[in-house]
């Protein structure tokens, strides 16, 4: 099955420098890649997604890119915030039953990277 | 804006009890999942449900989970008998069928602990 591996575990930032955070999947049928935030307490929330037809997608100060041949997606925050402080989660499409049915198959999830804006 | 919602938020209860978590998906959305977070092994998927039916139980210990979909409205979670190692975040999500749309909206969760 699809393994998705996730580095740093914990990452430092000072306030308004940028974060990068950095994934690799081992399926390479995979084709969708989304990250995911979660504040202390709450649950995963959607912040940004990317499908294997594109390199790079970018939404305000987050940005995500998908390098398919080396089988790695990072996610980048710029101008960070105290706000941006969470565990961020990426995650891949598992092989599925897409040969059957498309769309929403099932996530492996990395561990997450817990993310720390330092005023 | 629409919500899945999970019930209870908490609950506490003794080893070798049963429990059950129950999830309202989002109305619309066909695809159901239940994940398990825990300090050490992340997010795991247990099982996801398409149209009621079962896809994918692989992740689940099948000698005391049993998941289940009523109905298009409610999924369940059972854990019988519950033991000390149970005890984590148990999240449903789910998921409009589209082809091209692959966001999983994740509920609150049910956080278990199990003495």
């Amino acid at each position: 099955g699809e393994n998705v591996e996730q580095h740093p575990s914990t990452l430092s930032v000072q306030e308004g420098d940028s974060a990068v955070i950095k994934c690799t999947y081992s399926d390479s049928a995979s084709n969708y890649f989304p990250w995911y935030k979660q504040e202390l307490g709450k649950r995963p929330q959607l912040i940004i997604d990317i499908r294997s037809n594109v390199g790079e997608k970018k939404d305000q100060r987050i940005a995500v890119t998908l390098n398919k041949t080396a089988k790695h997606f990072s996610l980048h925050i710029t101008e960070t915030q105290p706000e941006d402080s969470a565990v961020y989660f990426c995650a891949a499409t598992g092989p599925g039953t897409r040969a059957l049915t498309f769309g929403n198959e099932k996530l492996t999830f990395g561990t997450g990277t817990r993310l720390t804006i330092i005023p | 804006d629409a919500r899945v919602t999970q019930t209870p938020r908490h609950k506490v209860t003794e080893m070798g009890q049963e429990v059950t978590m129950r999830c309202q998906p989002i109305l619309g959305h066909n695809t159901v999942f239940w994940y398990r977070q825990t300090m050490m092994q992340g997010l795991e998927l247990l099982a996801y449900f398409r149209n009621r039916a079962p896809l994918d139980d692989s992740g689940m210990p099948k000698d005391r989970f049993s998941a289940e979909m009523p109905d298009a409205t409610l999924a369940t979670l059972k854990i019988q008998p519950s033991e000390p190692r149970d005890s984590a975040v148990y999240f449903c999500a789910s998921g409009p069928q589209r082809e091209g749309t692959d966001t999983q909206y994740f509920g609150p969760g049910t956080r278990l602990t199990v003495l």
